[in-house]
């Protein structure tokens, strides 16, 4: 079954806009939460990634909230741009289990111009 | 080279055919994971190598799926007796090592299998 849940499943948004997805893990060992951009034909890239002794990192128009309690964190576009537009996928990764990366759905995201 | 890199792009077989999947990681990255992703979904962990040894294989769906890494640097994914349920991207990714480091994948090997 999927380890983490990531929703909407698609996204309009207009340039300039803020763009907003949601994850949701049960696993407590998940120490490691990393955001990637998909673009057709390609492999992810990381965009950014949150441990879970913060709550929040910025890095440019990207920003992860972290919400330990609730097992939820969150990924924030500022500003969007055509140019963002792609797949993006949270991921998880327990502390006993470096290498497997747990990976949501993932969210089409179209930024209209 | 400057990234990982996957070979072939595309790979059209018959069912019931043998199929490898190359995959060179970036010099000097000990740590090599393949993961496969259908249609629509996230990338699925098939096994993660560090060095030459399968750290992790947890992944691998059945005993038709096998993946080499001899020298500690390119990988080798093999699928005996392939199913039409197999075809899907197959992407490679590399890190500097475990923990943390940051992992880079490949753009992957389509996979059909007719």
């Amino acid at each position: 079954q999927q380890q983490v849940k990531q929703s909407p499943q698609s996204l309009i948004v207009q340039k300039g806009g803020i763009s907003i997805i949601n994850c949701a893990y049960e696993n407590t060992a998940f120490d490691y939460f990393p955001w990637y951009q998909q673009f057709p034909g390609k492999g992810p890239a990381l965009l950014i990634a949150i441990r879970p002794d913060v709550s929040e990192k910025k890095e440019g128009r990207f920003t992860i909230s972290f919400n330990k309690s609730a097992k939820q964190f969150s990924l924030h576009i500022m500003d969007s741009q055509p140019g963002d537009s792609a797949t993006y996928f949270c991921a998880a990764r327990a502390s006993d289990s470096w290498g497997k990366l747990q990976f949501g759905a993932g969210t089409q995201v179209v930024v209209t111009p | 080279g400057a990234g990982v890199s996957q070979t072939p792009s595309n790979k059209v077989t018959e069912k019931g055919k043998y199929v490898e999947l190359r995959c060179d990681p970036i010099s000097g990255h000990t740590a090599l994971y393949w993961y496969r992703q259908s249609l629509g979904q996230g990338p699925e962990f098939l096994i993660y190598f560090q060095g030459t040894g399968a750290a992790d294989d947890s992944g691998l769906p059945n005993d038709r799926f096998f993946a080499v890494r001899p020298e500690g640097s390119v990988s080798t994914l093999k699928i005996q007796r392939t199913e039409r349920g197999d075809s899907a991207v197959y992407l490679c990714a590399s890190s500097l090592s475990g923990g943390y480091t940051e992992a880079f994948f490949g753009q992957g090997t389509r996979l059909t299998v007719v």
